[in-house]
């Protein structure tokens, strides 16, 4: 079965240091790959999606995440987070030809001022 | 353009009461999808529903039925609340165009005593 793995559940960062989330998938064919934020007490919104193209890609908020395809990987990362991005991230995955999205566990990113 | 909407925000139920949550979408979109949250296990995807009057069963069905009654609803029903139902509940819509994603709604929050 499909399945997403994120490494890391819990994570603390300071104010202006480097961010890299990992998430994993174990599908073998074409995917579609997304990364959710959840603000605390919001619902979740798309950070940024990779569907075919350049690997690297940017999102909202400053985010990027790079798809490297004999990896399984799809990381996201932040060259300099702030208190803002104090949230919990969820990376997803779906089959190019399914309509049904599988979520990793998430990551609860916490950023000190 | 509210987007996807659920009510109620929340409920707490009694162990062996019944009730029922329901989503709303505007955006004419095919495809609804009914998720539950838990600490460290991510979404998992309870029912889906691929257009008007047709369901599916997802990850984690038992104990939850659901009905598409109307293209712009999607109800989540619990016949006898359980304490092992106790969890957010976000409700997604998605139109199947290439290069969309899904829309979540703001959630749900039930507490089962």
């Amino acid at each position: 079965a499909q399945s997403v793995s994120q490494h890391n559940h819990h994570v603390i960062l300071s104010e202006a240091a480097s961010l890299e989330l990992g998430c994993n998938y174990s599908y073998g064919g074409t995917v579609n790959l997304f990364w959710y934020v959840q603000y605390p007490g919001q619902h979740l919104q798309l950070l940024l999606k990779y569907f075919s193209g350049d690997p690297l890609v940017k999102g909202i908020k400053g985010f990027e995440a790079e798809f490297i395809k004999s990896k399984f990987s799809f990381n996201l990362r932040k060259p300099s987070v702030q208190w803002s991005d104090t949230a919990e991230y969820f990376c997803a995955v779906n089959k190019k030809s399914s309509y049904k999205l599988i979520f990793g566990s998430g990551t609860r990113l916490l950023v000190r001022p | 353009n509210a987007g996807v909407t659920q009510t109620p925000k929340f409920r707490v139920l009694k162990t062996g009461q019944s009730m029922t949550l329901l989503c709303a979408q505007d955006m004419n979109h095919e495809y609804m999808y009914w998720y539950r949250q838990d600490p460290g296990m991510g979404l998992r995807l309870i029912h889906y529903s691929v257009g008007e009057g047709t369901t599916a069963k997802g990850e984690v069905p038992d104990g939850y039925n659901v009905s598409r009654l109307k293209k712009q609803n999607f109800l989540l029903g619990l016949e006898s609340a359980a304490p092992s139902q106790t969890s957010v509940y976000f409700c997604a819509s998605y139109g199947g165009l290439r290069g969309e994603t899904q829309y979540f709604g703001p959630g749900t929050r039930l507490l089962v005593l």
